[in-house]
């Protein structure tokens, strides 16, 4: 089956760019899309088909899809991003949802 | 605005069926724009699908649980259940259900923990 590979962990400071790279083979031919899930909380959709937001995500949360790798950007990085983000494609092979491993972002 | 709620026994014995149910208001869980689905967390873990329920009523599971997993559909209660068989405590986890937009699931229930003990 289809497997995505995320970074357990990602560090940044407040105010910098935090960036989640979420692998996978030939991952750029498939829509990719990317969950924020708090301590405690249910996960929130805050990209969804590479690159595409929902509405009341800030413009800040940003997607991108190339090759074996699929990204989320975070710019200007605030203490409330703390959490844990997946990614998550549906395997055209198989037909089947998959996610990714899981990364934890800690601003220090 | 579309909420889902999860609701069934938060204890399961071994070996017994986990049942849950998800109650959609805001919406109606008969359009044929939109399905639903089921996921869970394992304690401290990712998230991993359960399966999906389609429209026309056909459904997708993740092959490490088809053999044990039923999700059916009610719309007269506009609700979707999960049913899990001859559970472990393997299977003790945070089960959300969503629901699926296409490929990506948009809207979320705030979930449930179910643990498996006798």
């Amino acid at each position: 089956s289809y497997v995505l590979t995320q970074p357990p962990s990602v560090s940044v400071a407040p105010g910098q760019t935090a960036r989640i790279t979420c692998g996978g083979n030939n991952i750029g031919s498939e829509s990719v899309h990317w969950y924020q899930q708090k301590a405690g909380k249910a996960p929130v959709l805050v990209v969804y088909d590479d690159s595409d937001r929902p509405s009341l995500i800030p413009e800040r949360f940003s997607g991108s899809n190339s090759g074996n790798t699929a990204t989320l950007t975070i710019s200007r990085v605030e203490a409330g991003d703390e959490a844990d983000y997946y990614c998550q494609l549906w395997d055209g092979f198989s037909d089947h949802c998959v996610f990714g491993t899981g990364t934890k972002v800690t601003v220090l | 605005q579309l909420q889902l709620q999860e609701s069934g026994p938060g204890l399961v014995k071994p070996s017994e069926t986990l049942s849950l149910t998800c109650t959609v208001s805001g919406g109606s869980i008969s359009s044929s724009t939109y399905y639903w689905g089921w996921i869970r967390q394992p304690p401290g873990k990712g998230l991993e699908w359960i399966g999906n329920i389609y429209d026309t009523g056909s459904t997708d599971y993740n092959p490490s649980l088809k053999s044990r997993v039923t999700i059916s559909v009610d719309t007269s209660k506009n609700q979707f259940s999960l049913k899990l068989s001859s559970v472990t405590a393997a299977d003790t986890a945070v089960y959300y259900c969503a629901r699926l937009n296409n490929i990506h699931f948009d809207y979320w229930g705030q979930g449930t923990l179910v643990t498996v003990s006798s």
